[in-house]
C-alpha cells in the first residue's frame, strides 16, 4: 500500500513550457485534491475532485487544469508555466475526515 | 467564510520545554479541526484531530482541545524533543456542501535545540 504517490519530485521549467504533475493513490479514495504551498501562505487549494469524472475549482485555479478519468489518478496540468507558479505542489486524497498527502513536487519556473 | 489563523513563527525552544502553538478559526457550520505536521522534505502527516466541540485530540504527547466558545484549537506538548522540529499546520474541514475542503493556516516552524 503506497498511499499517495507524486511524480516528479523536482522540476525546472522555462516560462511558457507545459507539463503535467502526476498523482496516484491506491486507497480507493473518492476525494482527491491539489494544493500549492508558498512561504507565509500555508497550503492553498487549486482543484479538487469528488470522484471519477467530477472536478471543481479551489481557491487558486488559474493557470491549472485537471481531469479525473479514474479513481486512482488525478493529474495537474500547467499549460503555459509562469514564474508565479514556482511553488511546492501537494496532492492529497481523503477518506471521511482524514487527508493523506504525497511527498510533494518542487517546481521552479525560470 | 472559512479560515484558520495560527501563531506566527518561527519558534525556537530548548529540549524539554513546554510548547504552545495557538490556532483560531472561523467557519460556517460545524467544522472538524486538525493539526498536521510536516518534517523537512516530506508531505504533511496527520498529527491529531477533533471532530466536535470539547473533544481532545492527542498523539505522540501532543494535545489540542476543540473550544467552540473561543473558536480555538491550540496545540500543546509538555516536553518537546529535538525530533519534534518540523512545521505545524492547523486546519479545518467543513461538510460535503463545500466538497469537504480543508482550510489550512500558514504553518508554524518549530526548532528544538538540545
Amino acid at each position: 500500500n503506497a498511499g499517495v504517490t507524486q511524480t516528479p519530485k523536482f522540476q525546472v521549467l522555462k516560462t511558457g513550457q507545459s507539463m503535467t504533475l502526476q498523482c496516484a493513490q491506491d486507497m480507493n479514495h473518492e476525494y482527491m485534491s491539489w494544493y500549492r504551498q508558498d512561504p507565509g501562505m500555508g497550503l492553498r487549494l487549486i482543484h479538487y475532485s469528488v470522484g471519477a469524472g467530477i472536478t471543481d475549482q479551489g481557491e487558486v485555479p488559474n493557470g491549472y487544469n485537471v481531469s479525473r478519468s479514474t479513481t486512482e489518478d488525478f493529474p495537474l496540468r500547467l499549460l503555459s508555466a509562469a514564474p508565479s507558479q514556482t511553488s511546492v505542489y501537494f496532492c492529497a486524497s481523503r477518506k471521511n475526515t482524514e487527508a493523506f498527502f504525497g511527498q510533494g513536487t518542487r517546481l521552479t519556473v525560470v | 467564510g472559512n479560515s484558520v489563523t495560527q501563531m506566527e513563527g518561527p519558534v525556537t525552544l530548548s529540549e524539554e520545554a513546554f510548547l504552545t502553538i495557538n490556532c483560531t478559526y472561523t467557519a460556517t457550520g460545524y467544522p472538524s479541526l486538525f493539526w498536521y505536521v510536516q518534517y523537512p522534505g516530506e508531505g504533511l502527516q496527520l498529527l491529531l484531530k477533533a471532530t466536535k466541540a470539547d473533544d481532545k485530540g492527542s498523539n505522540k504527547g501532543f494535545e489540542a482541545t476543540y473550544r467552540k466558545e473561543t473558536t480555538s484549537f491550540h496545540l500543546e506538548k509538555g516536553s518537546v524533543q529535538v525530533s519534534d522540529s518540523a512545521v505545524y499546520f492547523c486546519a479545518l474541514s467543513v461538510g460535503p456542501e463545500t466538497g469537504n475542503q480543508f482550510y489550512f493556516g500558514t504553518g508554524t516552524s518549530l526548532t528544538v535545540i538540545p
